[in-house]
Parts: C-alpha cells; structure tokens; sequence
C-alpha cells in the first residue's frame, strides 16, 4: 500500500471557522490531490500539485486554499468553513501525471454545523 | 460539458458475472480508469485502459471503445467482499481525472 495519510480523520467545526487538512506522504510521489465525494457526484478536483510551491486549481476550488511546502505535505485551508463544505476529502498522490494511477488517502470526514 | 454515466446501482448473484458499464463525454482523452470502493474507504485502483480492447487482470477484465466514448468493467466469479462502488474515471486533455458518481454493487447469497 502505497503510504498516504490525512489527518485529522474525523472533524466537526461550525461555520465560519478556519480548517486545515493534513496529507502526508512517504512515496516522494511528485503530485498531489485534493477531492472531495459528495453522495450523488463523481469526486471533484478541488486543487492538485506537481511540485513543491507548485499548485494549481482543480474544478471546485472556491472557497479553498493550499500549499505545499514539502514534497511529502500537501494542506488543504478552508478559510471560513460553510455547510456546504461539509463533505468526505481524500487526498491521492501519483508518480506521473498521465498512465499512472492515483493513490489515495484514508479520507477526512468534515461537518460543519 | 465533460460527462461520466454509469449505472447507480446493480445487483449480482454470488458465483455470477456481472457487467458495469461507463459511457463518457470528455475533452481530450488519456486513459480510463476503474477503482473499487467499500463503504468508508478510500477508492482503490483497480484497471486502466488507454488503448481499445480487453485488459484481463484475474476475475476482473476492463473494456475500452474510444470511438464510441465507451468502457465496461466485467466481474466474474463474484465474491461477497465484491461489493462495493466501482468508480469510473476518465483522465482529459489537461490530465485531471473526471469521475463517474460510481455504481453500487450489491452481491446477493
């Protein structure tokens, strides 16, 4: 199994607050993902990376902001949580952007009240 | 728009085969992919296609046509851990995957 984690796994927050989610990875992989999987979508994009400082928007971005400081961390900042943010995140990590597949994370549980 | 259809949910038999199906509309085209998900897990990798034709990976085999924008992901011999979602998802011409909303597979005694 390829050594992905997220941290926290499990968080409620109300809204208007700040939150961050943690994706760590071992595998020295070059990029980065962040999901989110809603009941009835696809999982959506919501920012990815293909290096460090290197980010970009994926199609649900709003509202999102992230970094990546260090190969093996990619955070995720919700800089004033909504309900609607409320959601599943998994973040995935691959080798190469095209050919490979993406490995995922554990997943954080979000509410926000 | 870039669409992913694939059926929300199917009910299979133990011992049985069953079929999944992807239809999709993307800009650009570099590679389908299929990943298994149990409820409150991660999706995990499954098969990739980028070329028409069969993959065959033990009782799992992948389907790719591209000119008719079309995939299946066929099971055999079913098991009862096999079920789960079975998520379908196309890499674009920016190389972002675009994810089906997954078909529910429920495997019957």
């Amino acid at each position: 199994d390829a050594g992905i984690t997220q941290s926290p796994r499990h968080k409620v927050t109300e809204t208007g607050t700040p939150v961050t989610l943690r994706c760590h990875q071992t595998e020295n992989h070059r990029y980065m993902y962040w999901y989110r999987q809603d009941p009835g979508h696809g999982l959506r994009l919501i920012h990815y990376s293909y290096g460090v400082k290197d980010t970009d928007k994926g199609e649900v971005s709003d509202g999102y902001s992230v970094s990546r400081s260090k190969t093996e961390d990619f955070l995720l900042t919700l800089e004033s949580a909504t309900s609607s943010q409320t959601s599943v995140y998994f973040c995935a990590i691959s080798e190469k952007r095209e050919g490979h597949e993406q490995y995922f994370g554990p997943g954080t549980r979000l509410t926000v009240t | 728009g870039q669409n992913i259809d694939q059926p929300t949910e199917m009910t299979a038999t133990e011992g049985a085969i069953v079929q999944i199906n992807c239809t999709y509309q993307t800009s650009g085209f570099n590679g389908l992919f299929w990943y298994q998900q149990h409820a409150g897990e991660a999706p995990t990798f499954l098969s990739y296609n980028v070329l028409d034709g069969l993959e065959e990976k033990g009782r799992f085999s992948s389907f790719l046509s591209r000119s008719k924008g079309y995939s299946y992901l066929l099971l055999k011999e079913l098991q009862m851990k096999d079920s789960a979602s079975y998520l379908c998802a196309v890499m674009d011409s920016n190389y972002q995957l675009i994810w089906g909303a997954g078909t529910k597979l429920i495997i019957k005694p």
